[in-house]
């Protein structure tokens, strides 16, 4: 049971670069949600999943899209890198019916820098 | 905004001491979580208190919560070295779709 899983753990990218940072998870879980913590801030929701073939803005989405692919797996797109998304990028997902408001379970997470 | 803020944003203690964490927020929640980070891992959740719950315990754990104050408060008993972590508190507002993260306390525990 490897929970969250997310790839890759770092990357370094030109402005102006795309890339798309994977999650998966392995609990059946039916919400997943993308967060980026910045040094002294807590974590910010960029987007979540409630459920299988939905998706919601959070608090700061802009330059990122997503996609769940299925129930197990989330992706979040960069696509133009601005030197504002240097960041840690984290993965999480919640069980119950909609999951909204149970404990969130987090991946490892992905550096990324853009110069 | 709708996140939490956390007291003190660091506090250094002697191994086996106790470590009392407060937050404060500003909206009506379902509940309030708090969760633990290690340096350059992902959070770990701790203990998810409800909004008709006063108090709840989980080992060395034990978290208080008052809403007419809209403030949590994290205790560790007996604190270990491996506690050193920064501690987060998150709140899920009534009618919200989201948590919302405090900005954390930066816990040291020396042995």
């Amino acid at each position: 049971n490897a929970g969250v899983t997310q790839t890759p753990k770092f990357q370094v990218l030109k402005t102006g670069q795309s890339m798309t940072l994977q999650c998966a998870q392995d609990m059946n879980h039916n919400s997943m949600y993308w967060y980026r913590q910045d040094p002294g801030m807590g974590l910010r929701l960029i987007y979540y999943s409630a459920s299988e073939g939905t998706t919601d803005k959070g608090e700061v989405p802009n330059g990122y899209n997503v996609s769940r692919l299925n129930k197990r797996e989330f992706s979040l797109r960069l696509e133009s890198a601005a030197p504002s998304q240097t960041s840690v990028y984290f993965c999480a997902s919640s069980g119950g019916k909609t999951g909204l408001n149970y404990e969130q379970y987090f991946g490892p997470g992905t550096r990324l820098t853009v110069t | 905004s709708q996140q939490g803020e956390e007291d003190p944003q660091a506090l250094s203690i002697q191994e086996g001491e106790n470590a009392t964490m407060n937050c404060s927020y500003k909206t009506s929640i379902n509940n309030l979580q708090w969760y633990r980070q290690n340096s350059g891992r992902g959070l770990v959740h701790l203990i998810l208190i409800r909004s008709n719950e006063r108090e709840k315990h989980s080992g060395r754990l034990r978290v208080t919560l008052d809403t007419s104050k809209k403030s949590s408060s994290l205790l560790i008993t007996a604190s270990r070295a491996a506690d050193t972590a920064s501690y987060f508190c998150a709140t899920f507002g009534w009618g919200a779709n989201n948590l919302f993260f405090g900005t954390g306390t930066r816990l040291t525990v020396i042995p």
